[in-house]
Protein backbone atom coordinates (compact mmCIF):
# COMPACT_ATOMS: atom_id res chain seq x y z
CA UNK A 1 0.00 0.00 0.00
CA UNK A 2 1.25 3.72 -0.59
CA UNK A 3 3.24 5.31 2.27
CA UNK A 4 2.65 8.87 3.59
CA UNK A 5 3.49 11.23 0.72
CA UNK A 6 4.31 14.59 2.26
CA UNK A 7 4.07 18.04 -0.57
CA UNK A 8 5.93 19.73 -1.60
CA UNK A 9 9.19 18.07 -0.80
CA UNK A 10 11.23 21.13 -1.35
CA UNK A 11 10.20 24.89 -0.96
CA UNK A 12 11.76 28.40 -0.61
CA UNK A 13 10.56 31.07 1.49
CA UNK A 14 11.67 34.36 2.45
CA UNK A 15 11.13 36.01 5.96
CA UNK A 16 7.33 37.25 7.09
CA UNK A 17 6.02 34.46 4.26
CA UNK A 18 3.69 31.63 5.54
CA UNK A 19 3.85 28.47 4.44
CA UNK A 20 1.75 25.43 4.42
CA UNK A 21 2.33 21.75 3.88
CA UNK A 22 0.55 18.86 3.44
CA UNK A 23 0.44 15.02 4.16
CA UNK A 24 -1.38 12.06 3.20
CA UNK A 25 -1.30 9.10 5.51
CA UNK A 26 -1.30 5.71 4.99
CA UNK A 27 -4.42 4.73 4.17
CA UNK A 28 -6.55 3.66 7.67
CA UNK A 29 -4.13 5.24 9.81
CA UNK A 30 -6.21 8.00 11.30
CA UNK A 31 -3.20 9.85 13.81
CA UNK A 32 -1.06 12.47 11.91
CA UNK A 33 2.04 14.16 13.65
CA UNK A 34 4.55 16.73 12.32
CA UNK A 35 8.21 16.65 13.65
CA UNK A 36 10.92 19.42 12.56
CA UNK A 37 14.10 17.95 12.08
CA UNK A 38 17.23 20.13 11.82
CA UNK A 39 21.00 19.05 12.49
CA UNK A 40 21.31 20.64 15.70
CA UNK A 41 18.31 19.56 17.34
CA UNK A 42 17.48 16.62 15.87
CA UNK A 43 13.91 15.57 16.19
CA UNK A 44 11.43 17.42 17.78
CA UNK A 45 7.50 16.99 17.67
CA UNK A 46 5.50 19.64 16.41
CA UNK A 47 1.36 18.10 16.96
CA UNK A 48 -0.45 15.30 16.54
CA UNK A 49 -3.83 15.18 15.22
CA UNK A 50 -6.21 12.38 15.74
CA UNK A 51 -9.83 11.85 13.99
CA UNK A 52 -9.44 16.19 12.88
CA UNK A 53 -8.73 17.20 16.89
CA UNK A 54 -5.25 17.89 18.17
CA UNK A 55 -4.09 15.47 20.64
CA UNK A 56 -1.16 16.36 21.65
CA UNK A 57 1.54 19.16 21.16
CA UNK A 58 5.03 20.27 21.05
CA UNK A 59 6.65 23.27 22.50
CA UNK A 60 6.82 25.49 19.45
CA UNK A 61 5.33 28.77 18.82
CA UNK A 62 1.71 29.96 17.71
CA UNK A 63 3.32 30.29 14.31
CA UNK A 64 2.87 26.91 14.19
CA UNK A 65 -0.52 25.54 13.16
CA UNK A 66 -2.12 22.44 12.02
CA UNK A 67 -5.05 20.35 10.94
CA UNK A 68 -6.01 17.27 10.20
CA UNK A 69 -9.48 16.81 7.53
CA UNK A 70 -11.90 13.90 7.89
CA UNK A 71 -10.19 11.75 5.57
CA UNK A 72 -7.22 12.28 7.70
CA UNK A 73 -4.75 14.45 5.69
CA UNK A 74 -3.09 16.94 7.31
CA UNK A 75 -1.56 20.46 6.84
CA UNK A 76 0.52 22.28 9.12
CA UNK A 77 1.15 26.19 8.69
CA UNK A 78 3.98 28.29 9.71
CA UNK A 79 3.24 31.76 9.56
CA UNK A 80 5.71 34.94 9.62
CA UNK A 81 8.76 32.70 8.89
CA UNK A 82 11.77 33.08 10.59
CA UNK A 83 15.36 32.44 9.29
CA UNK A 84 15.41 29.42 12.15
CA UNK A 85 12.42 27.80 10.79
CA UNK A 86 14.81 26.37 7.92
CA UNK A 87 14.44 22.75 8.39
CA UNK A 88 13.08 19.50 6.81
CA UNK A 89 9.38 18.87 8.09
CA UNK A 90 8.24 15.26 8.88
CA UNK A 91 4.91 14.10 8.81
CA UNK A 92 4.14 10.59 10.66
CA UNK A 93 1.32 8.31 10.76
CA UNK A 94 0.00 5.33 12.62
CA UNK A 95 -3.36 3.64 13.07
CA UNK A 96 -4.26 4.91 16.87
CA UNK A 97 -0.84 6.97 17.59
CA UNK A 98 -1.28 5.85 21.28
CA UNK A 99 1.42 4.93 23.50
CA UNK A 100 0.49 1.28 23.45
CA UNK A 101 0.80 0.96 19.59
CA UNK A 102 3.74 2.89 18.87
CA UNK A 103 4.67 2.03 15.29
CA UNK A 104 5.21 5.79 13.03
CA UNK A 105 5.36 5.55 9.07
CA UNK A 106 7.27 8.52 7.84
CA UNK A 107 7.02 10.36 4.79
CA UNK A 108 10.30 11.80 3.88
CA UNK A 109 9.64 15.43 4.62
CA UNK A 110 8.96 18.68 2.51
CA UNK A 111 12.59 20.35 3.15
CA UNK A 112 12.10 24.01 3.92
CA UNK A 113 14.66 27.17 3.45
CA UNK A 114 13.72 30.27 4.44
CA UNK A 115 16.16 33.03 3.06
CA UNK B 1 10.70 17.59 31.61
CA UNK B 2 11.37 14.41 29.98
CA UNK B 3 14.75 13.82 27.53
CA UNK B 4 16.28 11.53 25.73
CA UNK B 5 19.85 11.72 25.30
CA UNK B 6 21.95 9.99 22.71
CA UNK B 7 25.94 9.88 24.26
CA UNK B 8 27.38 9.72 20.52
CA UNK B 9 26.49 12.20 18.31
CA UNK B 10 29.03 10.97 15.27
CA UNK B 11 30.68 6.86 15.31
CA UNK B 12 32.88 5.81 12.47
CA UNK B 13 33.59 2.47 12.79
CA UNK B 14 35.06 -0.59 10.10
CA UNK B 15 33.15 -3.54 8.87
CA UNK B 16 33.02 -6.19 11.20
CA UNK B 17 33.10 -4.35 13.99
CA UNK B 18 30.67 -4.69 17.04
CA UNK B 19 28.43 -1.50 17.73
CA UNK B 20 26.89 0.00 20.83
CA UNK B 21 24.64 3.53 20.54
CA UNK B 22 24.27 4.58 23.85
CA UNK B 23 20.38 5.93 24.72
CA UNK B 24 19.11 6.76 28.30
CA UNK B 25 15.94 8.69 29.03
CA UNK B 26 14.96 11.00 32.14
CA UNK B 27 11.16 10.13 32.77
CA UNK B 28 10.77 7.26 35.33
CA UNK B 29 7.05 6.18 34.84
CA UNK B 30 6.44 3.44 32.02
CA UNK B 31 7.50 4.15 28.82
CA UNK B 32 7.69 2.61 25.52
CA UNK B 33 11.21 2.62 23.76
CA UNK B 34 11.88 3.19 20.55
CA UNK B 35 15.08 2.91 17.79
CA UNK B 36 14.29 4.57 14.32
CA UNK B 37 16.85 4.74 11.19
CA UNK B 38 17.32 7.28 8.59
CA UNK B 39 19.49 5.25 5.65
CA UNK B 40 20.96 8.55 3.23
CA UNK B 41 18.10 9.35 1.04
CA UNK B 42 15.28 7.50 3.04
CA UNK B 43 12.92 8.17 5.40
CA UNK B 44 13.12 6.98 8.98
CA UNK B 45 11.92 3.79 9.73
CA UNK B 46 11.52 1.78 12.37
CA UNK B 47 14.49 -1.08 13.89
CA UNK B 48 12.84 -1.97 17.14
CA UNK B 49 10.84 -1.17 19.87
CA UNK B 50 10.32 -2.44 23.43
CA UNK B 51 7.05 -2.25 25.58
CA UNK B 52 6.89 -4.88 27.76
CA UNK B 53 8.32 -8.04 28.49
CA UNK B 54 11.75 -9.53 27.71
CA UNK B 55 14.21 -6.79 28.16
CA UNK B 56 16.22 -7.40 25.21
CA UNK B 57 14.52 -6.65 22.20
CA UNK B 58 15.54 -8.49 18.59
CA UNK B 59 14.92 -5.95 15.40
CA UNK B 60 15.82 -5.67 11.57
CA UNK B 61 19.09 -6.50 9.94
CA UNK B 62 20.87 -8.13 13.28
CA UNK B 63 20.25 -5.54 15.69
CA UNK B 64 19.10 -5.35 19.31
CA UNK B 65 18.61 -3.14 22.17
CA UNK B 66 18.58 -3.92 26.04
CA UNK B 67 15.88 -2.17 28.30
CA UNK B 68 17.58 -1.91 31.74
CA UNK B 69 15.40 -0.14 33.64
CA UNK B 70 17.58 0.79 36.97
CA UNK B 71 19.63 2.97 34.41
CA UNK B 72 16.99 4.39 32.06
CA UNK B 73 18.96 2.88 29.49
CA UNK B 74 18.10 1.32 26.06
CA UNK B 75 21.45 0.94 23.93
CA UNK B 76 21.30 -0.12 20.49
CA UNK B 77 23.65 -3.03 19.52
CA UNK B 78 25.32 -5.06 16.68
CA UNK B 79 27.88 -7.48 16.69
CA UNK B 80 29.31 -7.17 13.48
CA UNK B 81 28.22 -3.93 11.71
CA UNK B 82 27.92 -3.70 7.62
CA UNK B 83 28.68 -0.55 5.16
CA UNK B 84 25.27 -0.53 4.75
CA UNK B 85 24.50 0.07 7.93
CA UNK B 86 25.12 3.70 7.33
CA UNK B 87 22.95 5.91 8.63
CA UNK B 88 21.58 8.10 11.40
CA UNK B 89 19.99 6.50 14.26
CA UNK B 90 17.30 7.83 16.77
CA UNK B 91 16.19 6.26 19.96
CA UNK B 92 12.83 7.51 21.05
CA UNK B 93 10.56 7.59 23.94
CA UNK B 94 6.57 7.71 24.83
CA UNK B 95 5.75 7.94 28.27
CA UNK B 96 2.02 6.46 28.91
CA UNK B 97 1.20 10.00 30.79
CA UNK B 98 1.17 12.42 27.56
CA UNK B 99 1.49 10.06 24.85
CA UNK B 100 4.29 12.55 23.58
CA UNK B 101 7.30 11.34 21.34
CA UNK B 102 10.71 12.35 22.21
CA UNK B 103 13.22 11.36 20.58
CA UNK B 104 17.54 12.01 20.88
CA UNK B 105 19.21 13.96 18.88
CA UNK B 106 20.31 11.35 16.47
CA UNK B 107 23.69 9.40 16.12
CA UNK B 108 25.25 9.36 12.85
CA UNK B 109 26.79 6.03 12.12
CA UNK B 110 29.48 5.79 8.98
CA UNK B 111 30.87 2.36 8.20
CA UNK B 112 34.25 2.24 6.23
CA UNK B 113 34.30 -0.40 3.63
Amino acid sequence: KAGVTQTPRYLIKTRGQQVTLSCSPISGHRSVSWYQQTPGQGLQFLFEYFSETQRNKGNFPGRFSGRQFSNSRSEMNVSTLELGDSALYLCASSWSGRADTGELFFGEGSRLTVL
Amino acid sequence: AQSVSQHNHHVILSEAASLELGCNYSYGGTVNLFWYVQYPGQHLQLLLKYFSGDPLVKGIKGFEAEFIKSKFSFNLRKPSVQWSDTAEYFCAVISNRDDKIIFGKGTRLHILP
